[in-house]
């Protein structure tokens, strides 16, 4: 166990519409980074937050939007899903503000947008 | 054409082998590059962390090795266990606008039978 939560672990959702994922980064951890893995692209890097501070943008859609809040939880807001959002969605936190910095997954949110 | 390329794309030998997973990159410069082990249905855990200035990084029966001349990296895998059947993922950081954009290879299915 990484320590790192994420919520839910499943979601499935029809196109068009907008979901939540929510992550707990390990306790005083102040970086959480986000990326998306599918079958087609790999693991992709999407932002970085850093103690509630947006760190490092990747390859975030601009449907796709996150925050982090002053509790350090993390949320990514996906909009306007299609078929191709459906992946799995990684969580990952460290105590550095480093975007290259070793850090700790969480088990991931499967998406499926029907 | 992908930055990070893995191959073998996937891989089966049988227990108590050794093997070796290849990852040629073509970005430069780079800060780091980074071997990950990702369990089906988990989130990747790091295996090791190199620097371009290092050679050679151990982690127990792991062992990684960088060429930045080539710009090549290998994980050698020793007396493999059934425990190693997993998806292996190379990632090597770009510097970009201040930060460090992770890229990740497609990674590596290994298998290892009794």
């Amino acid at each position: 166990d990484s320590g790192v939560t994420q919520t839910p672990k499943h979601l499935i959702t029809a196109t068009g519409q907008r979901v939540t994922l929510r992550c707990s980064p390990r306790s005083g951890d102040l970086s959480v980074y986000w990326y998306q893995q599918s079958l087609d692209q790999g693991l992709q890097f999407l932002i970085q937050y850093y103690n509630g501070e947006e760190r490092a943008k990747g390859n975030i859609l601009e449907r796709f939007s996150a925050q982090q809040f002053p509790d350090l939880h993390s949320e990514l807001n996906l909009s306007s899903l299609e078929l191709g959002d459906s992946a799995l969605y990684f969580c990952a936190s460290s105590p550095r503000q480093r975007t290259d910095t070793e850090a700790f997954f969480g088990q991931g949110t499967r998406l499926t947008v029907v | 054409k992908n930055q990070v390329e893995q191959s073998p794309q996937s891989l089966i030998i049988l227990e108590g082998k050794n093997c070796t997973l290849q990852c040629n990159y073509t970005v430069s410069p780079f800060s780091n590059l980074r071997w990950y082990k990702q369990d089906t249905g988990r989130g990747p855990v790091s295996l090791t962390i190199m620097t371009f200035s290092e050679n050679t990084k151990s982690n127990g029966r792991y062992t990684a090795t960088l060429d930045a001349d080539t710009k090549q990296s290998s994980l050698h895998i020793t007396a493999s266990q059934l425990s190693d059947s997993a998806s292996y993922i190379c990632v090597v950081s770009v510097p970009s606008g201040g930060s460090y954009i992770p890229t990740f290879g497609r990674g590596t299915s290994l298998i290892v039978h009794p």
